[in-house]
């Protein structure tokens, strides 16, 4: 079962304009939903998160958007960079008596034009 | 700055055979992941380790899979008879809590089954 979707598998984007990748989840009792930058050849570094119980977390250039009655986020790059060309996967977790309970999206390539 | 190592970086093996995936976890980290992705898939998570034993895992490890930190620093997972489908990069992680906010992720091995 998708708990954590990503919609888009590809994004291309002029360097300077804003990227925005999307991600949708079905679960409703996410506690955290996390964004994870990925180079090929290498794991996955953490970018950014945010809490279930706010609806915005900036950090630099990268800020996260919640949506939860529309059970929806977005990362924003602004200014995007070449650099920042790279798969991003979208991760969400809750925490239940069974444990936490962990997901990713399938993620989305970002390609930044210089 | 310190960094998850895995070893090997690529793993071929016959189909029933049995595998071990190591990884050297950053030494102060105390919580320790396993995640799997089948190439042109989504990350998932397989288990989670603390003090000394499997915190959450998910319905993927199955009994075929078990881990272990033999010597205090070594973080491994072994795959007892593997199948086709068991091809995958895998990817170790640790953190010092248990938020997965602030993972990190090491460069993965990658495993073929034969």
């Amino acid at each position: 079962d998708q708990q954590v979707k990503q919609n888009s598998p590809s994004l291309s984007v002029q360097e300077g304009r804003i990227s925005i990748l999307n991600c949708d989840y079905t679960n409703s009792m996410f506690d955290y939903f996390l964004w994870y930058k990925k180079y090929p050849a290498e794991g996955p570094t953490f970018l950014i998160s945010i809490s279930s119980i706010k609806d915005k977390n900036e950090d630099g250039r990268f800020t996260v958007f919640l949506n939860k009655s529309a059970k929806h986020l977005s990362l924003h790059i602004v200014p995007s960079q070449p650099g920042d060309s790279a798969v991003y996967f979208c991760a969400a977790y809750h925490c239940d008596v069974a444990g936490n309970q962990f997901y990713f999206g399938t993620g989305t390539s970002l390609t930044v034009i210089p | 700055e310190p960094e998850v190592t895995q070893t090997p970086s690529h793993q071929v093996t016959q189909m029933g055979q049995e595998v071990i995936l190591r990884c050297v976890p950053i030494s102060n980290h105390l919580y320790f992941y396993w995640y799997r992705q089948i190439l042109g898939q989504k990350v998932e998570f397989l288990v989670s380790f603390y003090n000394n034993e499997i915190s959450e895992k998910s319905e993927i490890f199955d009994d075929q899979f078990s881990v272990e930190r033999p010597d205090g620093s070594n973080f491994t997972l072994k795959i007892r008879s593997t199948k086709l489908e068991d091809s995958a990069m895998y990817f170790c992680a640790s953190d010092t809590t248990r938020s997965y906010n602030e993972q990190f992720f090491g460069p993965g091995t990658r495993l073929t089954v034969l």
